[in-house]
């Protein structure tokens, strides 16, 4: 597609429910990320898939967080049994090229779900 | 972890006014970036400057970089309301896997 598209834009969950978030990349970008960003804060990082090595997980803040990322475009993030906590706008990105090189290229971001635990 | 670390926290000018955000980070980095977000939600990429350049041009944008320094710095001319926005820094993770982002610049420019 022309960009990154993420869906739903918007999601009110109760607390203790599972939810999925999707985000469908630019075609052809061979890395995707997962940020989430609380109200007035900077964006934290939750994972990293390049084409198919294994993602780095390194930034999911805990085990219910998980995300997965078939045939190396569409990716959907799960956070299970919703806390408070987790409300915040979670955003995805795509890069042509990997990150971590000199040869390294900017993200192109979606518009973001923003995620509200009641 | 974070690494880049933007100030000021909040800048407020005149249309017309030269604005000057400054980024600070802890590691050696491969490039650095600086984005642009409206209204809480996606992220916009401006411009990146890779480690071995000191500055870049982008339109009204202007980048610096100073590795001896590890701080970078935003200069956008002739400010408009429009450039009301936050504006994050954006530097490599201890992995070299992905962009860790600072808490960010809110620029605010009145007409």
């Amino acid at each position: 597609g022309a960009g990154v598209s993420q869906s739903p834009s918007n999601k009110v969950t109760e607390k203790g429910k599972d939810v999925e978030l999707r985000c469908d990349p630019i075609s052809g970008h061979t890395a995707l990320y997962w940020y989430r960003q609380s109200l007035g804060q900077g964006l934290e990082f939750l994972i990293y898939f390049q084409g198919n090595s294994a993602p780095d997980k390194s930034g999911l803040p805990s085990d219910r967080f998980s995300a997965e990322r078939t045939g190396g475009s569409v990716s959907t993030l799960t956070i299970q049994r919703t806390q408070q906590e987790d409300s915040a706008v979670y955003l995805c990105a795509s890069s042509l090229r990997p990150y971590g090189t000199m040869a390294g290229d900017g993200y192109t971001f979606g518009s973001g779900t923003r995620l509200t635990v009641v | 972890s974070q690494q880049g670390e933007e100030d000021p926290q909040a800048l407020s000018i005149q249309e017309g006014e030269n604005a000057t955000m400054n980024c600070s980070y802890k590691t050696s980095i491969n490039n650095l970036q600086w984005y642009r977000q409206n209204s809480g939600r996606g992220l916009v990429h401006l411009i990146l400057i890779r480690s071995n350049e000191r500055e870049k041009h982008s339109g009204r944008l202007r980048v610096t970089l100073d590795t001896s320094k590890k701080s970078s710095s935003l200069l956008i001319t002739a400010s408009r309301a429009a450039d009301t926005a936050s504006y994050f820094c954006a530097t490599d993770n201890q992995a070299g896997t992905a962009l860790i982002f600072g808490k960010g610049t809110t620029l605010s420019v009145s007409s």
